[in-house]
Order: structure tokens, then sequence, then C-alpha cells
């Protein structure tokens, strides 16, 4: 079992501001990440998959960065607004067919 | 958009019965996943499932788990025999096979209440 890390737990930022979210995993053996958006009654939705060191993503207002050497990626939303509010879920797979998710980081943007 | 289809949405079974968990990946995906969430916990990976035949599983799922695909289009889990601790959101997941780039599309989740 991999073991993969995200903070903080839950976040409570006011609309407008920016935010940022880690996730911590395993070094060795990496394969590729995978950042996912859930929002509550729905299906965790794809944001990113990021597969090599350094490699930085963007959709919209949010990004994301990797670095696979220290075993972490980061997820950052600029001007956050309401309809961000979700858990954030990473995943790691070491073999492309068994991934391992984190707890997720539960984002609640303040009207 | 495509979209995985998951039924029933949610399944209320006596302790000791069988189930089945009912999936409709992506009509061109050609790898297929099942995860749960027990309430408050991370999503755990069970098994994933390729050509015909399971790729990966994880510890979780033992002889009371299997997969099918029976007909090219459904990819089921069953669940015998089933425990309280088998109450959980499940997830069906199906995904593209071009190497490492493809994100998992997830269905909206079964919730098994084991009573």
């Amino acid at each position: 079992i991999l073991n993969v890390e995200q903070s903080p737990q839950s976040l409570h930022v006011q609309e407008g501001d920016s935010t940022n979210f880690t996730c911590s995993f395993p070094s060795s053996n990496f394969y590729a990440l995978h950042w996912y958006r859930w929002e509550t009654a729905k299906s965790p939705e794809a944001l990113f998959v990021m597969t090599l060191n350094g490699d930085e993503k963007k959709k919209g207002r949010i990004s994301a960065t990797l670095n696979t050497k220290e075993g972490y990626s980061y997820l950052y939303i600029k001007g956050s607004q309401p309809e961000d509010s979700a858990t954030y879920l990473c995943a790691l797979t070491n073999t492309g067919n068994q991934f391992y998710f984190g707890t997720g980081t539960s984002l609640t943007v303040i009207p | 958009e495509p979209e995985v289809t998951q039924t029933p949405s949610h399944q209320v079974t006596q302790m000791g019965q069988e189930v089945i968990l009912r999936c409709v990946p992506i009509s061109n995906h050609l790898y297929f996943y099942w995860y749960r969430q027990i309430l408050g916990q991370k999503v755990e990976f069970l098994v994933s499932f390729y050509n015909n035949e399971i790729s990966e599983k994880s510890e979780i799922f033992d002889d009371q788990f299997s997969v099918e695909r029976p007909d090219g289009s459904n990819f089921t889990l069953k669940i015998r025999s089933t425990k309280l601790e088998d109450s959980a959101m499940y997830f069906c997941a199906s995904r593209q096979p071009q190497g490492a780039n493809q994100p998992q599309h997830f269905g909206d989740g079964t919730r098994l209440s084991i009573l």
C-alpha cells in the first residue's frame, strides 16, 4: 500500500482569495499522479494527470505542479469562487492500474 | 459528453445476501476499475480490469468479490455473502488505454447499505 497524504484536511477561504493545498506521496516507482475535483452527490471529475517531474498543468484558475523527486504536488486555485467548493482528491499510481487516493482536501469558498 | 453510469444508485441488502453492482463504462474505454469509500474514510482501490481479466487487485478484493464484463458493455461487481462492513459507496471508473496520461472517468456511485 502506498501512503498518499493530503493537507490540509479542510480549508475555508473568502471569495476572491487564492489558495493551495498539498499532496504528498512516496517518490519511488512513480508513474502518474491524478488530481480530481469531487462535488457532493456527484462523481469525481478529473482535473489533471501529471507524469513528469517539474510538470505544471493549468485549467482556468486552477493549476498544479509536480515534484516526483521529493514526492509532492501542489494544487493552486487563483481567485477562489463559491463554485470551487468541493473536495480535491489526489491519486497516485505506480503501475497505471492500481491507484492510491489521499483523504482529500475539502474546500469551502465563502461568498 | 459520454459518462460512466452506475446502477442502482442505492442498494439495501440483508447481511449474508449477494449483491451485484452494475456499471456501464464509456464505450471506447478499455480499462475499468472499482473503488469503494467507507463513510469518512479514503477512497480505496478494489480492482482493475483489462482485456477481460483482472489486471490488479487490492487486499480488500478477496474471494468474496468478483468482477465480470458479461456482454461487452456492462462491468459488474459481485459481492457474495455481504457483511455489515461492506456498507460503503462503490464507484466504477473507466479510462482509455493510451498510457499514463489518460484520466479515469467516474460514475456517480452506488451506495450499498447492509442491514
